[in-house]
């Protein structure tokens, strides 16, 4: 079964830093692309961020670009997303997410979310 | 990366065919057939529907389906069932290496 955990969310303050991971199991890890979704509490998804089974292919949302980074660690089964100079608009839900092969593949499984809150 | 536009609300009674539509541009759905319908119920985590435009993962009920038109993709739901009440959402592959997901849209089975 495949199981997607995220973790590492809290409340912070407005220009500090974050960082969440997700620890999958159930499947391969290494040969599947993965990706961060949030939601606000309430509201609608938006992809934050992708990266391709190898780490070689990553994207970013505009809203996030320069500030978040993607990575992952395939001997650790690990997915990562180091969240700089947060801001109060970036609270919310953030889902851990598996997809194939690539950025442009579906969605396939989810995680349960975490909620990082920033505020001061 | 504006946010793909769908409908905020649909409703149809047990028994009904519903669509949701999905308006992108020709650097989205226009361009790629990269289009993906997911499923949210309140407090759960999204669920694949449909992926590639009209695919369906094993175990996705017939009743779902998926098409396009040029910058548009539409989810049709046939013989709506009270467990289809949700919140829907779409989304695509984009020219930015990025996806994009629709605003979402609630139905309410009546």
């Amino acid at each position: 079964e495949v199981q997607l955990v995220e973790s590492g969310g809290g409340l912070v303050q407005p220009g500090r830093s974050l960082r969440l991971s997700c620890a999958v199991s159930g499947f391969t890890f290494d040969d599947y692309a993965m990706h961060w979704v949030r939601q606000v509490p309430g509201k609608g998804l938006e992809w934050v961020s992708g990266i391709s089974w190898h780490g070689i292919n990553i994207g970013y949302a505009d809203s996030v670009k320069g500030r978040f980074t993607i990575s992952r660690d395939n001997a650790k089964n690990s997915l990562f997303l180091q969240m700089n100079s947060l801001r109060a608009e970036d609270t919310a839900f953030y889902y851990c997410a598996k997809g194939l092969y690539t950025l442009h593949d579906s969605l396939w499984s989810w995680g349960q979310g975490t909620l990082v809150t920033v505020s001061s | 990366q504006s946010a793909l536009t769908q409908p905020a609300s649909v409703s149809g009674s047990p028994g009904q065919s519903i669509s949701i539509s999905c308006t992108g541009t020709s650097s989205d759905v226009g361009v790629y057939n990269y289009v993906s319908w997911y499923q949210q119920h309140p407090g759960k985590a999204p669920k694949l529907l449909i992926f590639d435009v009209s695919d369906r993962p094993s175990g996705v009920s017939h009743r779902f389906s998926g098409s396009k038109s040029a910058n548009t993709a539409s989810l049709t739901i046939s013989g709506l069932q009270a467990e289809d009440e949700a919140d829907y959402y779409c989304s695509s592959y984009t020219s930015s290496n990025s996806q994009v997901f629709g605003g979402g849209t609630k139905l309410t089975v009546l």
